[in-house]
């Protein structure tokens, strides 16, 4: 059964500081790993999407790693602004399952 | 063009009361996904929903709980003789294919008293 873990749990920087969000998954056979980001009482934004034959995605200020054969991924925020808080998703999908299995999350905040 | 939708967006019941809960995916997506999030716990997979291929239940709590997809695109979840641990925000997903980007909605907060 696949797991999903992230860390840190939360996080807390000042504005402009760069980061790393890690995620770690336990199974290695995926279709594709997200990450998305959640607002307090809100639904998801997806941020990045990886297949499984891809190392990284960028999206303006946000980078995504994956290193499959390791189990883990990474999301690099540059420049991290006060509209960066937010709680940080990861989920992978496995190729025996269609279905997403997320992480717990990274609750960040980039203090003004 | 529209996302994910979903109602009601807030829902109080009574314990023992059904319950619909109402998405709406993207338009021309075929694949969809409902999932479960309690206070303090991960998002809980529920079902999946690929075109007009029998659904992935397994992630059902229990009998009490069942979907159904219309015409391949207005899905709906059911739950019967609801139960206060039913309590959660219940989210709908919806993919232009299976290994698709998914995107979701708002959710429908449940409250069960």
């Amino acid at each position: 059964k696949q797991e999903v873990t992230q860390i840190p749990a939360a996080l807390s920087v000042p504005e402009g500081e760069n980061l790393v969000l890690n995620c770690s998954f336990t199974d290695s056979a995926i279709y594709n790993l997200q990450w998305f980001r959640q607002d307090p009482g809100k639904g998801l934004t997806s941020l990045l999407l990886i297949q499984s034959s891809q190392r990284e995605q960028t999206s303006g200020r946000l980078n995504a790693s994956l290193d499959k054969s390791s189990g883990r991924s990474t999301l690099y925020i540059a420049a991290s602004q006060p509209g960066d808080s937010a709680t940080y998703l990861c989920a992978v999908m496995d190729t025996g399952r269609r279905a997403l299995t997320f992480g717990s999350g990274t609750r960040l905040q980039v203090q003004p | 063009g529209a996302g994910v939708s979903q109602s009601p967006s807030n829902k109080v019941t009574e314990k023992g009361k059904d319950v619909e809960l109402r998405c709406d995916p993207i338009s021309g997506h075929t694949a969809l996904y409902w999932y479960r999030q309690s206070l303090g716990q991960g998002l809980e997979f529920l079902i999946y929903f690929q075109g007009n291929s029998a659904p992935d239940k397994s992630g059902l709590p229990s009998d009490r709980f069942s979907a159904e997809r219309t015409g391949g695109s207005v899905s709906t979840l059911t739950i019967q003789r609801t139960q206060q641990e039913d309590s959660a925000v219940y989210l709908c997903a919806s993919s232009l294919k299976s290994t698709g980007e998914l995107f979701f909605g708002e959710g429908s907060r449940l409250t069960v008293l």
